[in-house]
Order: C-alpha cells, then sequence, then structure tokens
C-alpha cells in the first residue's frame, strides 16, 4: 500500500483564487512529520511547509496552510490567493522514524498551473 | 552559505560507464540522502547515511554505492549504468529527525 497518495494528477486554478492540494497518508507510528515540498520547472525541491503528528494546530506558513485531519489521515494543502508563480509540481511527503533513523517518503505529486 | 551542492549538473553515459555523483553540505547536518525522481514516481530513497560512517540502503538501491566520505559529503556510485538508471538525482540533507530536509538542486543524468 502507498504510504503516501496524491489523487490530483493535475490542478488548474485562476489568479487569485484559493487552491487545496489533497495528500492522504498512511502509518501506523504515533510520530511522524508531514512536509510539502514545491518543484518548479527548473527542477529544484522547495521546502513548504511542516506539521508534526502531535502538533495542535494546523500549519501555515504566508499564503500556505496545511489542513492535518489526524483521524482523517489527511494533510491537504491550501494556498491562498493563487500567484502565476505558483505553477509547479507539488509533494507532500511523511517523515517517519525508522529504526532510529528518520526517512522520507513522497507522493507521486500535483501538477498546479495557475492561470491569468 | 552553500547549501547543499551536486556535481555534476548534467550527465550522458553509455550502458555499462561507471560515474560517481557528489554531495556536499556546508550546514554540518548529520543525516544525508540520495533521491531519484522518475516521471509519474515521484522522489524515491536509494541510500541513507544517519551519521558520518553510517549508511542504510532505502527502498531502490540496487544498481547503487554510497560513500559517506565524512560529515560534509555523501557520494553515489554507478558502476555499471543502466539505462533504467536514467533519472534524476537529489542530494539532500538534514540535521533532527523533525527538521526541514534541504536538497541539493539535482544532478541528470542520461544513460544510453
Amino acid at each position: 500500500a502507498q504510504k503516501i497518495t496524491q489523487t490530483q494528477p493535475g490542478m488548474f486554478v485562476q489568479e487569485k483564487e484559493a487552491v487545496t492540494l489533497d495528500c492522504t497518508y498512511d502509518t501506523s507510528d504515533p510520530s511522524y512529520g508531514l512536509f510539502w515540498y514545491k518543484q518548479p520547472s527548473s527542477g529544484e525541491m522547495i521546502f513548504l511547509i511542516y506539521q508534526g503528528s502531535y502538533d495542535q494546530q494546523n500549519a501555515t506558513e504566508g499564503r500556505y496552510s496545511l489542513n492535518f485531519q489526524k483521524a482523517r489521515k489527511s494533510a491537504n494543502l491550501v494556498i491562498s490567493a493563487s500567484q502565476l508563480g505558483d505553477s509547479a509540481m507539488y509533494f507532500c511527503a511523511m517523515r517517519e522514524a525508522v529504526a532510529g533513523y528518520s526517512t522520507l517518503t513522497f507522493g507521486k505529486g500535483t501538477m498546479l498551473l495557475v492561470s491569468p | 552559505n552553500a547549501g547543499v551542492t551536486q556535481t555534476p549538473k548534467f550527465q550522458v553515459l553509455k550502458t555499462g560507464q561507471s560515474m560517481t555523483l557528489q554531495c556536499a553540505q556546508d550546514m554540518n547536518h548529520n543525516s544525508m540522502y540520495w533521491y531519484r525522481q522518475d516521471p509519474g514516481m515521484g522522489l524515491r530513497l536509494i541510500y541513507y547515511s544517519a551519521s558520518e560512517g553510517t549508511t542504510d540502503k532505502g527502498e531502490v538501491p540496487n544498481g547503487y554505492n554510497v560513500s559517506r566520505l565524512n560529515k560534509r559529503e555523501f557520494s553515489l556510485r554507478l558502476e555499471s549504468a543502466a539505462p533504467s538508471q536514467t533519472s534524476v538525482y537529489f542530494c539532500a540533507s538534514l540535521q533532527g529527525a523533525w527538521e526541514t530536509q534541504y536538497f541539493g538542486p539535482g544532478t541528470r543524468l542520461l544513460v544510453l
């Protein structure tokens, strides 16, 4: 079974609108972390936001917020007021502690296109 | 402070050739990672090194070897390249288990 599932291969949104990118995860570890990364066409991986499994509040970073629903095992990324520069591939990832070391598992990504 | 650097940026190999991808970080991080990224597959972990002197296999280690030369450097070696190893390779590092993982710019490898 996949540990990280991103069900939206592609999303379209108009500039200035909000968009939600879905991510569900699967783990039996009570302690884990959830990350979102952005990969623009230039190829680099840019960290956006992090949510720990014990964090009580949803994480926010500027226009990015993470809608964390622990019981549903979902960690959706919300981008408010989309900008043209938000067009990119977005990856959800989960960190679990395996044998004392942490590894990061990525979903397959969602391509977001922002139109004027 | 350059963060995580990778060399080379691009490489073309013929089947059976060998090469080493270099990665270095100047953030004094303990853990370093090698991933490959293929279309539609996301990033998959090849090998990681939790600390200097230790290395462990990830999800897709076959055909690769690694060396944690010192705290700064973590290299990935392809002993006999195959077309299936055509991919983009990312190196990453982090300090603690629950901190952000920083990525290098990637190496695009084409094996003919």
